[in-house]
């Protein structure tokens, strides 16, 4: 069964310095995708960032990078130059592909509750 | 482009009184979900609708529990006789069909509900 595991309830970054959260997850499909989203306390799920298990290459979004490890099977989120606005609950989630009958729909970890200090 | 709407986004409701919530996606999309989520955690997955049919359902969503997408557009999300256990987030989303998972997807603003 799919699973996300995110180990740290809670971050703090000083502004302009870069902070990565963790995520890990399990599938044993080899066909995934991997997102973060950004809850800020309006409760709206922004999506940041996605990564595909075939994707060759580390996927980046302006500030957001994803540090993807595939034989670990982590998909951390760094952000970089961190601003007062990214304070928010960030959730790392995951869809297995189509062999196994995925509808699409994600699965999320507990989140992280980032906070940025000036 | 809107995104995805829902209404209301808050709900104060007395124990065994029902509820409806509405959700109305991105309108190219044909996929749709309904998710949950309680205070502290992470979304959990309610139901999904392709087009209108309602093709999967978590064992979360209780007989009291039912969602309908009549014309593919739209979707209401209905709980019947709440419980103080039902308070929470309900969360609505929508994608595209199709893999690879590029086909984002895309959440409402939520609806908050709290039964007293």
């Amino acid at each position: 069964a799919q699973k996300i595991t995110q180990t740290q309830p809670g971050m703090f970054v000083q502004e302009k310095e870069a902070v990565t959260l963790d995520c890990t997850y399990d599938t044993s499909d080899p066909s995934y995708g991997l997102f973060w989203y950004k809850q800020p306390s309006s409760g709206e799920m922004i999506f940041l960032i996605y990564q595909g298990s075939y994707d060759q290459q580390n996927a980046t979004e302006g500030r957001y990078s994803l540090n993807f490890q595939k034989a670990r099977k982590s998909a951390n989120l760094v952000i970089s130059a961190s601003q007062l606005g990214d304070s928010a609950m960030y959730f790392c989630a995951m869809r297995e592909g189509p062999s196994s009958g995925n509808t699409g729909k994600l699965i999320f970890g507990q989140g992280t509750t980032l906070q940025v200090k000036p | 482009d809107t995104g995805v709407s829902q209404d209301p986004r808050h709900k104060i409701t007395k124990r065994g009184q029902n509820v409806t919530f509405r959700c109305d996606p991105i309108s190219e999309h044909n996929r749709l979900y309904w998710y949950r989520q309680t205070l502290g955690q992470g979304p959990e997955f309610l139901t999904y609708f392709q087009n209108e049919a309602q093709l999967e359902k978590s064992r979360l969503l209780s007989d009291r529990f039912s969602a309908e997408r009549p014309k593919g557009s739209f979707s209401t999300l209905e709980i019947q006789r709440t419980e103080q256990g039902d308070s929470a987030m309900y969360l609505c989303a929508s994608s595209l069909q199709g893999w690879p998972g590029g086909n984002t997807i895309y959440f409402g603003e939520g609806s908050w509900l709290t039964v007293v």
